[in-house]
């Protein structure tokens, strides 16, 4: 059972719109989420994280936003770009443990398109 | 330039083939993870290493040895590889802050697509 959730498989956008990639989780214990960009034939790279006692996290044109209560998360891209077309990934780390592994939604693919 | 690298890229083999697939990463990092990737399952964790000669079972280490007897090496190994570890199959690594999150900012190698025939 998918404990982190993007049911988004895929989502295509015009340049220099907003991008809008969603992500939703059932486990209240994640405490620490983080999306990652991953090209094709590379390894996914971090984009941004969030911190469950933060509601917003803004790092350039890429801005994260919790809703703790509604258990989602968001990932706005803005204006997008060409070169954000990637698979996004949202991950979630649990507030247990050493491991404290991530736990990995299925990704989104975003198209932007020129 | 800072980097996690595995090889080969790709491999194919045979069922029961015993093959080695490395990593290494030169930024010092305390942590490294072996992740695998299949359709419709996503990112599941095979084994970690929270520093040298510390190692554990991630979700799904069935199949999988690792050792880590050095910090900057973290091989993966099929003893007896089967078609059903046909994946691709990620190393990641990084720091291990004090009171800190061991995942955080993972970096990933470039992946190793392997095939068991």
């Amino acid at each position: 059972d998918q404990q982190v959730k993007q049911n988004s498989p895929s989502l295509s956008v015009q340049e220099g719109r907003i991008s809008i990639l969603n992500c939703d989780y059932t486990n209240s214990m994640f405490d620490y989420f983080l999306w990652y960009k991953k090209y094709p034939a590379e390894g996914p790279t971090f984009l941004i994280s969030i911190s469950s006692i933060k509601d917003k996290n803004e790092d350039g044109r890429f801005t994260v936003f919790l809703n703790k209560s509604a258990k989602h998360l968001s990932l706005h891209i803005v204006p997008s770009q060409p070169g954000d077309s990637a698979v996004y990934f949202c991950a979630a780390s649990p507030n247990a443990g050493n491991n404290r592994k991530l736990i990995w939604g299925l990704g989104t693919s975003l198209a932007v398109n020129p | 330039e800072a980097q996690v690298t595995q090889n080969p890229r790709y491999l194919i083999t045979v069922t029961g083939k015993k093959l080695t697939v490395t990593c290494s990463q030169n930024m010092n990092h305390e942590y490294m993870s072996w992740y695998r990737q299949d359709p419709g399952l996503g990112l599941r964790q095979i084994y970690y290493s929270m520093n040298v000669e510390v190692t554990d079972k991630g979700d799904v280490p069935e199949g999988y040895k690792v050792s880590r007897k050095e910090k900057r090496n973290f091989p993966l190994i099929l003893e007896s590889p089967s078609p059903n570890q046909t994946s691709l199959y990620f190393c990641a690594s990084s720091l291990l802050r004090t009171g800190g999150l061991a995942n955080e900012k993972l970096f990933f190698g470039s992946g190793t697509q392997l095939s068991v025939l």
